[in-house]
Formats: structure tokens, sequence, C-alpha cells
């Protein structure tokens, strides 16, 4: 069965400072990857995806995020975070050749950025 | 609709009274999920339907929570008998046919006392 990690529970940064969020997946197979957000309130937001090609994929608000295969990562970053990007972060999962969305999310990360 | 629309958004209920969650998806997607969010457990998957079938139910907990589609739109997920454990956000998702790019709705945030 798929496993999703994320390494931190709750990480506290001041503004402008750098994030990376780390998440990490135990699946043998071809993989999906997935960082969704939930902003206070909100619903959950598809922050960027990884399907194939390039490891190195671009989201929205200035997120990034690398998939290394061989570590099993895919961690998410952005170079330096403001206030509004206070909200939990999902790392998540989906087997590879399924033709459908079924996910396997990690247990969140909870970001604060003080102003 | 524009997004995916979930009712109620929130509900208590008494232990051992019967629930049902209403899932309204995207306007012309196939593909419906519902996950649970517990405190300790995260996000996880509860069942998948494509048009009305349910393909994978491999998430439901226990044979008190049943759901289902009706007319490739609507979804209910049913759940007898509540207990306490059963406390939850209730989240829907969608995602247009063959697409594994899911998009949810705000939850149903559901009390046991």
């Amino acid at each position: 069965a798929q496993s999703v990690s994320q390494h931190n529970h709750h990480v506290i940064l001041s503004e402008a400072a750098s994030l990376e969020l780390g998440c990490n997946y135990s699946y043998g197979g071809t993989v999906n990857l997935f960082w969704y957000v939930q902003y206070p309130g909100q619903h959950l937001q598809l922050l960027l995806k990884y399907f194939s090609g390039d490891p190195l994929v671009k989201g929205i608000k200035g997120f990034e995020a690398e998939f290394i295969k061989s570590k099993f990562s895919f961690n998410l970053r952005k170079p330096s975070v403001q206030w509004s990007d206070t909200a939990e972060y999902f790392c998540a999962v989906n087997a590879g050749g399924t033709s459908y969305g079924k996910l396997t999310f990690g247990q969140g990360t909870i970001l604060t950025v003080h102003p | 609709g524009a997004g995916v629309s979930q009712s109620p958004s929130n509900k208590v209920t008494e232990k051992g009274k019967d629930v049902e969650l209403r899932c309204d998806p995207i306007s012309g997607h196939t593909a419906l999920y519902w996950y649970r969010q517990s405190l300790g457990q995260g996000l996880e998957f509860l069942i998948y339907f494509q048009g009305n079938s349910a393909p994978d139910k491999s998430g439901l907990p226990s044979d008190r929570f049943s759901a289902e589609r009706t007319g490739g739109s609507v979804s209910t997920l049913t759940i007898q008998r509540t207990q306490q454990e059963d406390s939850a956000v209730y989240l829907c998702a969608s995602s247009s046919q063959g697409s594994t790019e899911a998009f949810f709705g705000q939850g149903t945030r559901l009390t046991v006392v």
C-alpha cells in the first residue's frame, strides 16, 4: 500500500524567509504527485502537480517542487514566503497508470508566517 | 455549478442517529470521490464513483457507511448508527473523465455527540 510522509507538522517562519516542506512517499511504481493547500476556512486547492517530464515543477503563487525519484521525495519550496501563505499544506500521491484520481495524502504541514 | 458543493456545511448529531451528507460535483465531471479528514488520521480516501458506479469503495471504514450517486451527478454519503469516532470533516472531490486532478468542496463537518 502507498503511504506519504510529511516531515514537519508545524513550521513557523517570518516573512521573506525561504520555505522547504518535505514529502516522501513509499510506492515502487510510477506515481503522480501533488501538493494541495488549504487556507483557513477554505477548501483544498491544487498548488502544483507532477506527472512526468521535468522533475522541477512550478505551481501557483511562486511555489515549486522537485521530484527526486531515487529519494522517493517531492519537496515543496518557495524562496520568500508571505503572510498570506499561512495555511496547511498536503502532499499527495496517486499511483501512476490508474485512470482515476484516488489520492493518498500525507498528514499535512501547518505553515504559520509572521509578518 | 462553478465548484464542488457540499451540504450541510456543519452537522451535529446524536450518537446512534443516521446522517446523510450531500455532494454536488462540478458539472460534467464524471468522477467523484469522498474523503474523510479527522484528527490523528489525516485525509483518508473513502470511495470513488465513475458515473453511478463505485469501482473502488475500499476506504469505507465499516458497513455503517454507504454512498450512492444518481444521474451521474449528486452523491450522498450515509452513515448509519453514528459513533463518536465518525466525527470528522467529510470532503467530496470531482474530476473530469480520465483526469487525476481532483477539485475539492468545502466539506461537511460532522460532530457526533
